[in-house]
């Protein structure tokens, strides 16, 4: 069983540029579950993908955005960056059952994004 | 809107000494409490789940409790190593916005 997978490791952009960062979802798992944690604080919940759609989405403007492919790996994507997303994204897979409550979510490494 | 506090957001013990982590949330609607580890600039590492309807949850020296109607968890460590020197967070799960919800965190520090 491979676990949850995140490119790449770190990243570094300037303002006003456009970043997409992948997860490779933990096998037999068909959810996942994006978060942004900036320094010295808890991750926050950016969005969640089941099934390819959108389900659930934290306070996080629309210039966060995500895709998850038929395979359940999934891309989040973050246009016009500022200087403020630097921080670490992580991903969390899990296996949802229709109306499933509360699985335990598997983290990855996490991708570390610089903006400058 | 749930809020999730950790405190201390520090703690550094001797080597040996039980760490007692606490954990409070305002919302006790929740499913279920999951406390995580989290090595400086990795991922995170589920250490325990535990289910609303559950009073405690125990892996090795790991123990946590839930009382949901006051809204606290707190883990306990027994006999602290200096590896278990690592960051520990708590995240409560509820089904509305599928999100975990975070706390703050609390930054240990095992001293051999």
């Amino acid at each position: 069983e491979t676990g949850v997978t995140q490119s790449p490791t770190h990243l570094i952009k300037t303002r006003g540029q456009q970043v997409t960062l992948r997860c490779s979802s933990q096998s037999g798992h068909n959810t996942v579950s994006w978060y942004q944690q900036a320094l010295g604080q808890g991750p926050q919940f950016i969005f969640q993908y089941y099934r390819e759609e959108e389900n659930g989405r934290g306070n996080f403007p629309p210039r966060f955005s995500g895709l998850q492919f038929p395979n359940y790996s999934s891309e989040l994507n973050v246009n016009a960056l500022e200087l403020d997303d630097s921080a670490l994204y992580l991903c969390a897979s899990s296996s949802k059952l229709s109306g499933g409550s509360g699985e335990t979510q598997y983290f990855g490494p996490g991708t570390r994004l610089l903006v400058l | 809107k749930q809020e999730v506090t950790q405190i201390p957001a520090a703690l550094s013990v001797p080597e040996g000494e039980n760490l007692v982590l606490n954990c409070s949330f305002t919302d006790s609607a929740i499913y279920n409490l999951q406390w995580f580890r989290q090595d400086p600039g990795k991922g995170l590492t589920s250490l325990l789940l535990i289910q609303s309807s559950q009073r405690e949850q125990t892996s090795g020296r790991l123990n946590a409790s839930l009382d949901k109607s006051s809204g606290r968890s707190t883990l306990y460590i027994a006999a602290s190593q200096p590896g278990d020197s690592a960051t520990y967070l708590c995240a409560v799960f509820k089904a509305a916005g599928n999100k975990l919800t975070f706390g703050g965190g609390t930054r240990v520090l095992v001293k051999p």
